[in-house]
């Protein structure tokens, strides 16, 4: 059974940077094919993607937020982290990891979320 | 920046079919896919690759392409369908959603 768990701060200050682990089970970041990717939600708004790693630590980002954005894997943990830097009120969402199989290219298996609030 | 257009929302009654739209420049040489998302949920997989449907989702979920509109359709919908559908592609800058459309079951 594949499962995503985000985890990180619920409230971060504006112009900090914002650190998000997502952690998975059933599949391996070794294994050809395989990707994770983070998508977020404003309240009320439409899903926006970020940025996905592969199997072969390939990473891309949206083009719109690829200067604030980091991603990373550390395959021994089977985990994938994000860091969003100088965090905006705007920034305010709910942030999901989901896996991304390549051939199929669709979030299949989408972790639960976890909201995050950027204010002083 | 890449954009696919969806229609804020669409009613129908219970039994009767659902369409859904999606429309994007990039469609005709980008698969489509389709989540569907319920209050307080991280969305599910719906569709992919334009048609594919994933194990476990019912039979009355479809999804066609044609030009540059893809579309989900929900046949005989239910009260459990109701629910946000977000369309999803990609182009070369990466990986890009529609606006959603909520589906409202009356």
């Amino acid at each position: 059974q594949v499962t995503l768990r985000e985890s990180g701060p619920a409230l971060v200050k504006p112009t900090q940077t914002l650190t998000l682990t997502c952690t998975f089970s059933g599949f391996s970041l070794s294994t050809s094919g395989m990707c994770v990717s983070w998508i977020r939600q404003p309240p009320g708004k439409a899903l926006e993607w970020l940025a996905l790693i592969d199997w072969d630590d390939d990473k891309y980002y949206s083009t719109s937020l690829k200067t604030r954005l980091t991603i990373s894997k550390d395959t021994s943990k089977n985990q994938v982290v994000l860091t969003m830097t100088n965090m905006d009120p705007v920034d305010t969402a709910t942030y999901y990891c989901a896996r991304v199989v390549r051939g199929v290219d669709a979030f299949d298996i989408w972790g639960q979320g976890t909201m995050v609030t950027v204010s002083s | 920046s890449y954009e696919l257009t969806q229609p804020p929302s669409v009613s129908v009654s219970p039994g009767q079919t659902a369409r859904i739209t999606c429309s994007g420049d990039a469609l005709p040489k980008q698969y489509a896919y389709w989540y569907q998302q319920k209050p307080g949920q991280a969305p599910v997989l719906v569709i992919y690759k334009d048609s594919e449907r994933p194990s476990g989702i019912p039979e009355r979920f479809s999804g066609s392409s044609s030009g540059t509109t893809v579309t989900l359709t929900i046949s005989g919908v239910q009260a459990e369908d109701e629910a946000d559908y977000y369309c999803q592609s990609a182009d070369s800058s990466g990986k890009v959603f529609g606006g959603g459309t909520k589906l409202t079951v009356l």
